[in-house]
């Protein structure tokens, strides 16, 4: 697709559960990220991936929060047992940025977020 | 790790009017872009500018990385302006670390 793909765009889920967050980047993107939101908020980074390198996993709030990437391009962000203090929007984005050396022009392309409510 | 401040947090402004949003840094960085979020949450990239000048349209934005601060300019400003403006900035070769953000309403 044109652009970063996220799914579901809403989920309700109730304490407890485990919830599964999906995020299809720009097509040749080799930089994936994901960030949460709270109401009124800033951004908060949660992980990033780069190509086949091992994750940045320095914003992840908990180990019931975790995120893998198949094949170098979908991503599942997954979070267990959510609480309510889980529920904002998570936002995926992802960019062109070189894999080796270089920096080059790597814009940041968010997709539209999934709004997680924990009741 | 990095601060990124950006002023004002709010700012109301009559349609057609000026306005300048500021970010300020605590450290050198090597990529600095500008985010406009619409009403409906949808995040659009402005600019990346880690440093120097650009104009898209009514917009525009510079950097001055030596004294780190960045400053986006709107002109004529319209309602569909509306939303909020974030700044992020990243370090080395990491990941970028976003501003509190701007909340811009345009009246019409």
């Amino acid at each position: 697709g044109a652009g970063v793909s996220q799914s579901p765009s809403n989920k309700v889920t109730e304490k407890g559960k485990d919830v599964e967050l999906r995020c299809d980047p720009i097509s040749g993107h080799t930089a994936l990220y994901w960030y949460r939101q709270s109401l009124g908020q800033g951004l908060e980074f949660l992980i990033y991936f780069q190509g086949n390198s091992a994750p940045d996993k320095s914003g992840l709030p908990s180990d019931r929060f975790s995120a893998e990437r198949t094949g170098g391009s979908v991503s599942t962000l997954t979070i267990q047992r959510t609480q309510q203090e889980d529920s904002a929007v998570y936002l995926c984005a992802s960019s062109s940025r070189p894999l080796t050396g270089g920096r080059g022009n790597s814009p940041l392309h968010f997709g539209n977020g999934t709004r997680l409510t924990v009741t | 790790g990095i601060q990124v401040e950006q002023s004002p947090p709010d700012l109301i402004l009559q349609e057609g009017a000026n306005s300048t949003l500021r970010c300020n840094f605590s450290d050198s960085v090597n990529n600095l872009q500008w985010f406009h979020q619409n009403p409906w949450g949808q995040l659009i990239n402005l600019f990346y500018i880690p440093s120097g000048t650009k104009q898209n349209g009514r917009l525009s934005a510079t950097t001055v990385a030596t004294e780190r601060y960045s400053l986006l300019y709107i002109s004529s400003s319209q309602t569909t302006d509306s939303g909020v403006y974030f700044c992020a900035v990243e370090q080395g070769y990491s990941t970028l670390t976003f501003g509190k953000g701007t909340m811009l309403l345009v009246s019409p």
